[in-house]
Formats: C-alpha cells, structure tokens, sequence
C-alpha cells in the first residue's frame, strides 16, 4: 500500500497570505495525484488532479505541482472561503486508491 | 450537472448489516466508475472498494474482503455498497464519489451517509 503524509497538520495563515502544503508518497505515483478541499460537515470537493490540473470551478489562485514522490498545493492569497482542510490522494496504485491525513488551513 | 443523491442515516446494532444507495440524478454512472469511501468521526478518508458498471469490474481494498459487496442497478442509475458483520469501528460517514475511469481521481462526490453502530 503506498502510504500517503501531509505537512503541516496545520497551517495558520491570514486572509491574503500565500499557503504552501506538502504531500509525499511513499513510493512514486507518476502525476496520479489529486487535492481535495473538505468543509465541515460537507463532502469533499476535487480541487486538482493530475497533480496540477484545476478541476472545473477550482478558482485560479490554487496551484499543485510536482511528480513523483513530492507533491505541493499552493493558494496564492487566501480568502475566507478557503480555510478548510485539504486532502491529497493517490490514483496511480489502483485499486488501492490511498488518502493523507490532511492539512488543516486555520486563521 | 450530474449529482450523487445517498441514501439517509442509519443506526445499526453490532453484528447486523447495513445497505446504502448512491442514485446519479442528472446524468449516469454507467460509463464511469463509482467507488465507496469512507471517514470515521474526525478522521481521513479510507477507500472501501469500487464498481465499473459497464465493464461489471468490483475492487474492494483487503481490509472490507469478505464484508462488503457493491453492486449497480443501470435501469435506475444507482450503485449500492452493504456492509455485514458491523462493528462499532465501523461507524463512519460514507460517501460514494464518481471518477470518469478508474484511473482518474473522482470528480463528484455524494453528501455523504451516516452509519451509526451501537449496541
């Protein structure tokens, strides 16, 4: 099972910053690897897949990067609306579709 | 614009089974893939298995083998996943969410059912 990690657990940040969050595979995953951004009590929402395609409606400011192992999702001027927390997931292993546990984006 | 309606909340006591249906309302799921995800209270997100119905392909992840058995009605457009043997461990929100192959990440997402076991 490729196991999926994501830095910081939390990040705090304020309206208008840029944030950067990680996520690494335990072995590659070729660019089969998406971010999700989850609200409370609500579904998740595909942000990026292909690891830096933005998926219908996911708003300019949100880029993902990388290859591989080494995965980044940037938010270049966060607004309200984005604090949330963000997933990573991993497609290329499949059936054995893996998660990360997820960054939190606070104020 | 294609939506996953899921069926409502559940209680279930500890050692029955529990059957949850994903209905696309707009559009299908035939010619795409459906999958079955779930997330324990404050928790991730932990595949439990997937359908292809047009090629009538079933992957479940080791850890359900045995408990689970996902299924798809095409004349109602809709997947159903039931889980046997439930243990409280099992209590989670269950989502299923469409992805356009097997192979890509899923695109649409139900709003999720909540499965609670307690005695």
């Amino acid at each position: 099972e490729i196991v999926m990690t994501q830095s910081p657990a939390t990040l705090s940040v304020s309206p208008g910053e840029r944030a950067t969050l990680s996520c690494r595979a335990s072995q590659t995953v070729s660019s089969n690897l998406a971010w999700y951004q989850q609200k409370p009590g609500q579904a998740p929402r595909l942000l990026i897949y292909g690891a830096s395609t933005r998926a219908a409606g996911t708003p300019a400011r949100f880029s993902g990067g990388g290859s591989g192992t080494e995965f980044t999702l940037t938010i270049s001027s966060l607004q309200s609306e984005d604090f949330a927390v963000y997933y990573c997931q991993q497609y290329n292993n499949w059936p054995l579709f893996t998660f990360g546990p997820g960054t939190k984006v606070d104020i | 614009q294609v939506q996953l309606v899921q069926s409502g909340a559940e209680v279930k006591k500890p050692g029955s089974s529990v059957k949850v249906s994903c209905k696309a309302s707009g559009g299908t799921f035939m010619n795409y893939a459906g999958s079955w995800v779930r997330q324990a209270p404050g928790q991730g997100f932990e595949w439990v298995g997937g359908i292809v119905p047009s090629f009538g392909t079933i992957n479940y992840a080791q850890k359900f083998q045995g408990r689970v058995t996902i299924t798809a009605d095409e004349s109602t457009s809709t997947v159903f996943m039931e889980l046997s043997s439930l243990i409280s461990a099992d209590t989670a929100v269950y989502y299923c969410a469409r992805a356009p192959s097997s192979y890509d990440a899923f695109d649409i997402w139900g709003q999720g059912t909540l499965v609670t076991v307690s005695s």
